[in-house]
């Protein structure tokens, strides 16, 4: 079963501070994954995106890791802001159909405290 | 930001009201989308359209209909309401030529049915 489990579920940091959320994907035949940042009330809005032959790729402060032999990501937030208090979403797309098929992660909500 | 537009933003109606969800799109995009989230959820695929005169049924099973008469427009409609339709609903849309396939997403539509 197509799946993506994303960890923590939550998370709480200081401002300045670095982190780094998880995803795992057991999504196969792997085409693309995908970071997406929602703020509440929001759509959700690209970060990054990452086919199989690449392994790292950068955003301001968002770097995004992929390693396709092991199904796993990470994005890695660096010097935190309060802007950056959102659901981080994980997103992993197939290349078995022409639609692109995408399966989500419930995403990780991170809260930045001042 | 991506040039998708949903109306209304917040519906809050009585059950048996018959409702349709506004998604447009200006960037001429052949493929869009409906999701429905609900809080701390993954994003549902409810329907889809790969161009005009063309509607497919997602992977949640829903008592909506789509139509898409026109490239630019994806409206969503619940004949008759009721409170498990209470959701956030998500219109998307993506460039069928596109190499990631790379899907932009609307602002949201928070129904809720009383």
């Amino acid at each position: 079963k197509n799946q993506v489990e994303q960890s923590p579920q939550s998370l709480i940091i200081l401002e300045g501070k670095n982190c780094t959320l998880q995803c795992n994907y057991t999504v196969s035949p792997f085409s693309n994954l995908r970071w997406y940042k929602q703020d509440t009330g929001r759509g959700p809005v690209s970060l990054t995106i990452m086919t199989f032959s690449e392994n790292t790729k950068s955003n301001g402060r968002y770097t995004a890791t992929l390693d396709a032999d092991t199904k796993q990501s990470s994005l890695h937030i660096t010097a935190s802001q309060l802007s950056d208090s959102a659901s981080y979403i994980c997103v992993v797309s197939d290349r078995g159909s022409t639609l692109g098929r995408l399966y989500f992660g419930r995403g990780t909500q991170l809260t930045v405290w001042p | 930001e991506a040039d998708i537009y949903q109306t209304p933003r917040y519906l809050v109606i009585g059950t048996g009201k018959k409702i349709t969800l506004e998604c447009s799109q200006t960037m001429g995009h052949d493929k869009m989308y409906w999701y429905q989230q609900d809080p701390g959820m993954e994003l549902h695929l409810i329907h889809y359209s790969y161009g005009v005169n063309s509607t497919e049924k997602g992977d949640l099973s829903s008592e909506s209909t789509v139509s898409r008469i026109r490239t630019e427009h994806f409206p969503l409609t619940l004949e008759s309401a009721r409170p498990s339709h209470t959701s956030q609903y998500l219109c998307a849309s993506s460039d069928a030529s596109g190499v990631y396939n790379e899907q932009f997403f609307g602002p949201g539509t928070r129904l809720t049915v009383l």
